[in-house]
Protein backbone atom coordinates (compact mmCIF):
# COMPACT_ATOMS: atom_id res chain seq x y z
CA UNK A 1 0.00 0.00 0.00
CA UNK A 2 0.75 3.57 -0.19
CA UNK A 3 1.12 4.06 3.41
CA UNK A 4 1.03 2.12 7.10
CA UNK A 5 -2.35 0.59 7.32
CA UNK A 6 -3.59 0.21 10.87
CA UNK A 7 -7.08 -1.57 11.78
CA UNK A 8 -9.13 -1.25 13.30
CA UNK A 9 -9.25 2.27 13.42
CA UNK A 10 -11.67 2.42 17.06
CA UNK A 11 -12.22 -0.72 18.98
CA UNK A 12 -13.87 -0.80 21.88
CA UNK A 13 -13.65 -3.70 24.40
CA UNK A 14 -15.00 -4.50 27.27
CA UNK A 15 -12.40 -5.04 30.93
CA UNK A 16 -10.71 -8.11 30.80
CA UNK A 17 -11.38 -9.14 27.30
CA UNK A 18 -8.52 -9.98 24.51
CA UNK A 19 -8.24 -7.61 21.68
CA UNK A 20 -5.89 -7.82 18.22
CA UNK A 21 -4.62 -4.73 16.52
CA UNK A 22 -3.12 -4.91 13.27
CA UNK A 23 -0.67 -3.09 11.24
CA UNK A 24 0.29 -2.85 7.59
CA UNK A 25 3.64 -1.58 6.87
CA UNK A 26 4.95 0.08 3.91
CA UNK A 27 5.88 -2.77 1.18
CA UNK A 28 9.62 -3.25 1.49
CA UNK A 29 10.54 -1.89 5.16
CA UNK A 30 11.82 -4.19 7.01
CA UNK A 31 11.89 -2.12 10.77
CA UNK A 32 8.38 -1.73 12.03
CA UNK A 33 7.38 -0.14 15.60
CA UNK A 34 4.42 -0.12 17.60
CA UNK A 35 4.09 2.63 19.79
CA UNK A 36 1.37 4.13 22.57
CA UNK A 37 -0.08 7.76 22.56
CA UNK A 38 -2.26 9.03 25.27
CA UNK A 39 -4.57 12.38 25.26
CA UNK A 40 -2.09 15.24 25.44
CA UNK A 41 1.43 12.95 25.85
CA UNK A 42 4.03 11.99 23.25
CA UNK A 43 4.05 8.37 21.63
CA UNK A 44 5.61 6.25 24.29
CA UNK A 45 7.67 3.40 22.73
CA UNK A 46 6.86 0.03 23.21
CA UNK A 47 8.17 -2.89 20.54
CA UNK A 48 9.79 -3.07 17.30
CA UNK A 49 11.15 -5.90 14.97
CA UNK A 50 13.56 -5.87 12.48
CA UNK A 51 12.35 -8.52 10.00
CA UNK A 52 10.20 -11.28 11.72
CA UNK A 53 12.38 -10.49 15.44
CA UNK A 54 11.50 -8.48 18.01
CA UNK A 55 14.71 -6.83 18.54
CA UNK A 56 13.46 -4.47 21.72
CA UNK A 57 10.50 -5.61 23.26
CA UNK A 58 11.74 -2.91 26.26
CA UNK A 59 8.15 -1.20 26.09
CA UNK A 60 5.85 -3.67 26.77
CA UNK A 61 4.20 -2.50 30.05
CA UNK A 62 3.63 -6.04 31.02
CA UNK A 63 3.35 -9.48 30.38
CA UNK A 64 -0.71 -8.96 29.02
CA UNK A 65 1.29 -7.09 25.87
CA UNK A 66 2.30 -9.40 23.01
CA UNK A 67 3.29 -8.70 19.66
CA UNK A 68 4.25 -11.10 16.76
CA UNK A 69 5.59 -10.19 13.04
CA UNK A 70 5.68 -13.86 11.69
CA UNK A 71 6.47 -13.45 8.20
CA UNK A 72 8.12 -9.98 8.19
CA UNK A 73 5.33 -7.71 6.85
CA UNK A 74 1.67 -7.59 8.89
CA UNK A 75 2.65 -7.25 12.47
CA UNK A 76 -0.46 -7.59 15.24
CA UNK A 77 -0.10 -6.03 18.86
CA UNK A 78 -2.19 -8.70 21.19
CA UNK A 79 -3.23 -7.50 24.46
CA UNK A 80 -5.10 -9.84 26.96
CA UNK A 81 -7.10 -9.24 29.52
CA UNK A 82 -7.49 -5.50 29.33
CA UNK A 83 -7.80 -2.98 31.61
CA UNK A 84 -8.84 0.94 31.37
CA UNK A 85 -5.62 2.04 31.62
CA UNK A 86 -5.05 0.88 28.51
CA UNK A 87 -6.92 3.26 26.68
CA UNK A 88 -5.09 4.73 24.38
CA UNK A 89 -4.10 5.36 20.23
CA UNK A 90 -2.10 2.62 19.35
CA UNK A 91 0.44 3.69 16.79
CA UNK A 92 2.52 1.69 14.34
CA UNK A 93 5.02 3.19 12.15
CA UNK A 94 7.56 1.47 9.70
CA UNK A 95 11.42 2.34 8.26
CA UNK A 96 13.08 0.84 5.32
CA UNK A 97 15.45 -0.17 8.18
CA UNK A 98 16.68 0.50 11.43
CA UNK A 99 19.02 2.78 10.60
CA UNK A 100 16.47 4.86 9.01
CA UNK A 101 16.16 8.14 10.56
CA UNK A 102 12.64 8.82 9.00
CA UNK A 103 9.53 6.57 10.36
CA UNK A 104 6.26 6.34 8.70
CA UNK A 105 3.54 6.30 11.08
CA UNK A 106 -0.18 4.97 10.49
CA UNK A 107 -3.44 7.00 11.48
CA UNK A 108 -3.49 4.42 15.16
CA UNK A 109 -6.45 2.45 16.27
CA UNK A 110 -8.01 3.94 19.12
CA UNK A 111 -8.52 1.62 21.76
CA UNK A 112 -10.86 2.36 24.56
CA UNK A 113 -11.74 -0.33 27.24
CA UNK A 114 -15.31 0.18 29.06
CA UNK B 1 17.77 6.94 30.49
CA UNK B 2 16.37 9.33 28.02
CA UNK B 3 13.99 12.30 28.25
CA UNK B 4 12.98 15.20 26.80
CA UNK B 5 11.37 18.72 27.70
CA UNK B 6 9.69 20.96 25.53
CA UNK B 7 6.97 24.20 26.45
CA UNK B 8 3.52 22.43 26.36
CA UNK B 9 1.98 25.25 24.23
CA UNK B 10 2.99 28.22 21.95
CA UNK B 11 0.40 30.91 20.13
CA UNK B 12 1.43 32.43 17.08
CA UNK B 13 -0.38 34.53 14.57
CA UNK B 14 -0.27 34.06 11.05
CA UNK B 15 2.70 34.70 9.08
CA UNK B 16 5.05 34.94 11.55
CA UNK B 17 7.77 32.93 12.88
CA UNK B 18 7.53 30.69 15.81
CA UNK B 19 10.57 28.88 17.28
CA UNK B 20 9.97 25.67 19.29
CA UNK B 21 12.70 25.05 21.75
CA UNK B 22 13.66 20.94 22.92
CA UNK B 23 16.46 20.59 25.53
CA UNK B 24 17.12 16.89 26.42
CA UNK B 25 19.66 14.30 28.50
CA UNK B 26 20.60 10.92 26.58
CA UNK B 27 23.03 8.60 27.60
CA UNK B 28 24.09 8.02 23.73
CA UNK B 29 22.94 10.72 21.07
CA UNK B 30 22.30 9.52 17.67
CA UNK B 31 20.33 12.63 16.14
CA UNK B 32 17.18 14.54 16.63
CA UNK B 33 13.82 14.69 14.71
CA UNK B 34 10.78 16.59 14.70
CA UNK B 35 7.65 15.31 14.12
CA UNK B 36 4.15 17.56 13.19
CA UNK B 37 0.93 15.74 14.55
CA UNK B 38 -2.53 17.29 13.49
CA UNK B 39 -5.61 16.14 15.76
CA UNK B 40 -6.64 12.57 15.06
CA UNK B 41 -3.70 12.36 12.63
CA UNK B 42 -0.50 10.53 11.92
CA UNK B 43 2.59 11.90 13.15
CA UNK B 44 4.66 12.97 10.26
CA UNK B 45 8.73 13.29 9.41
CA UNK B 46 9.83 17.07 9.34
CA UNK B 47 13.24 16.74 9.63
CA UNK B 48 16.29 15.31 11.82
CA UNK B 49 19.73 16.70 13.04
CA UNK B 50 22.57 14.77 13.64
CA UNK B 51 24.99 17.58 13.32
CA UNK B 52 25.38 20.76 15.05
CA UNK B 53 24.07 23.54 13.06
CA UNK B 54 20.41 24.49 10.76
CA UNK B 55 18.60 22.26 8.58
CA UNK B 56 16.19 24.23 6.51
CA UNK B 57 13.41 22.56 4.68
CA UNK B 58 11.02 25.02 3.05
CA UNK B 59 9.11 27.02 5.52
CA UNK B 60 10.39 24.97 8.53
CA UNK B 61 14.48 24.23 9.88
CA UNK B 62 16.20 22.77 12.56
CA UNK B 63 18.85 23.06 14.66
CA UNK B 64 20.73 21.30 16.97
CA UNK B 65 23.49 22.41 19.16
CA UNK B 66 25.17 18.85 20.74
CA UNK B 67 27.21 21.04 23.41
CA UNK B 68 23.82 22.58 25.48
CA UNK B 69 21.79 19.24 24.52
CA UNK B 70 19.50 21.87 23.09
CA UNK B 71 17.79 21.88 19.50
CA UNK B 72 14.78 24.09 17.82
CA UNK B 73 12.19 24.31 15.35
CA UNK B 74 11.63 27.06 13.53
CA UNK B 75 8.71 27.89 11.44
CA UNK B 76 8.20 30.27 9.42
CA UNK B 77 5.53 32.41 7.29
CA UNK B 78 3.33 30.76 9.61
CA UNK B 79 0.03 29.13 7.97
CA UNK B 80 -3.17 28.05 9.64
CA UNK B 81 -2.65 24.96 8.83
CA UNK B 82 0.17 24.90 11.20
CA UNK B 83 -1.45 24.44 13.57
CA UNK B 84 -0.76 21.08 15.23
CA UNK B 85 1.66 19.51 18.20
CA UNK B 86 5.07 19.17 17.72
CA UNK B 87 7.28 16.53 18.61
CA UNK B 88 10.92 16.66 19.00
CA UNK B 89 12.70 12.82 19.69
CA UNK B 90 15.70 11.15 19.79
CA UNK B 91 17.35 7.70 18.64
CA UNK B 92 17.27 5.18 21.30
CA UNK B 93 20.53 3.36 20.35
CA UNK B 94 21.36 4.79 16.90
CA UNK B 95 18.69 2.43 16.40
CA UNK B 96 14.79 3.58 14.87
CA UNK B 97 13.62 3.60 17.92
CA UNK B 98 12.52 6.67 18.90
CA UNK B 99 12.18 8.30 22.82
CA UNK B 100 9.39 11.29 22.31
CA UNK B 101 8.83 14.70 24.19
CA UNK B 102 5.44 15.56 25.43
CA UNK B 103 5.01 17.46 22.45
CA UNK B 104 4.03 21.27 22.16
CA UNK B 105 0.69 22.40 20.83
CA UNK B 106 0.96 24.95 17.99
CA UNK B 107 -1.98 27.52 17.13
CA UNK B 108 -1.52 29.67 14.61
CA UNK B 109 -4.25 32.68 15.25
CA UNK B 110 -5.52 35.01 12.05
Amino acid sequence: GAGVSQTPSNKVTEKGKYVELRCDPISGHTALYWYRQSLGQGPEFLIYFQGTGAADDSGLPNDRFFAVRPEGSVSTLKIQRTERGDSAVYLCASSFTVLDTEAFFGQGTRLTVV
Amino acid sequence: GQSLEQPSEVTAVEGAIVQINCTYQTSGFYGLSWYQQHDGGAPTFLSYNALDGLEETGRFSSFLSRSDSYGYLLLQELQMKDSASYFCAVRDGGRGKLIFGQGTELSVKP
